[in-house]
């Protein structure tokens, strides 16, 4: 398994330009999140999505566009990019177990993005 | 919402001791606390969790303890090394709904030799 996977791993944007992060598992995991992380800071989750064709808000959603059209993929879409969306972004996976309590989420590699 | 506090931001030990980092969190609610390691430049690798129906678990080094009566939590390293050195993130979540974790600030951990 490759586990969660994401790309760009690096991007420079320009103030005003969309871009689409794109993340992809192939663990069967239903529940798929974005975080973002400033530097020397924690990680913020910014969408998160429990199955196909269901996403939610996190902490800081605005600004940002999920879709969850497939169990696989979680692409993250940045409108109009300003210089506070310069951060670290990495999207996470898990399985849930409802009769039990716990389960590893899986982070993918990151990708850096900024904007200037 | 949950909201999870870490303390302290930075640490540093001599190689050897212990290394002693807390969390409390604000949500009765949460079940599923996991502590992640995160080097420069890197993804955080989870290191050890805890579910609420235990008190403390460890793992060789490593040892994290709940106390759901406070609501804190906290980890503990002993025998640091250097490549402990890292940034320790805490973390809180409720199983059996959208799983999502809140993390805390985190703690850079330094270790000198």
């Amino acid at each position: 398994n490759a586990g969660v996977t994401q790309t760009p791993k690096f991007r420079i944007l320009k103030i005003g330009q969309s871009m689409t992060l794109q993340c992809t598992q192939d663990m069967n995991h239903n529940y798929m999140y974005w975080y973002r992380q400033d530097p020397g800071m924690g990680l913020k989750l910014i969408y998160y999505s429990v199955g196909a064709g269901i996403t939610d808000k996190g902490e800081v959603p605005n600004g940002y566009n999920v879709s969850r059209s497939t169990t696989e993929d979680f692409p993250l879409r940045l409108e109009l990019a300003a210089p506070s969306q310069t951060s670290v972004y990495f999207c996470a996976s898990t399985a849930p177990l409802r009769d039990k309590l716990g389960n590893t989420i899986y982070f993918g590699e990151g990708s850096w993005l900024t904007v200037v | 919402g949950e909201n999870v506090e870490q303390h302290p931001s930075t640490l540093s030990v001599q190689e050897g001791d212990s290394a002693v980092i807390k969390c409390t969190y604000s949500d009765s609610a949460s079940n599923y606390f996991p502590w992640y390691k995160q080097e420069l430049g890197k993804r955080p690798q989870l290191i050890i969790d805890i579910r609420s129906n235990v008190g403390e678990k460890k793992d060789q080094r490593i040892a994290v303890t709940l106390n759901k009566t406070a609501k804190h939590f906290s980890l503990h390293i002993t025998e640091t090394q250097p490549e402990d050195s890292a940034v320790y993130f805490c973390a809180a979540s409720r199983k059996g709904g959208s799983e999502k974790l809140v993390f805390g600030k985190g703690t850079k951990l330094t270790v000198n030799p």
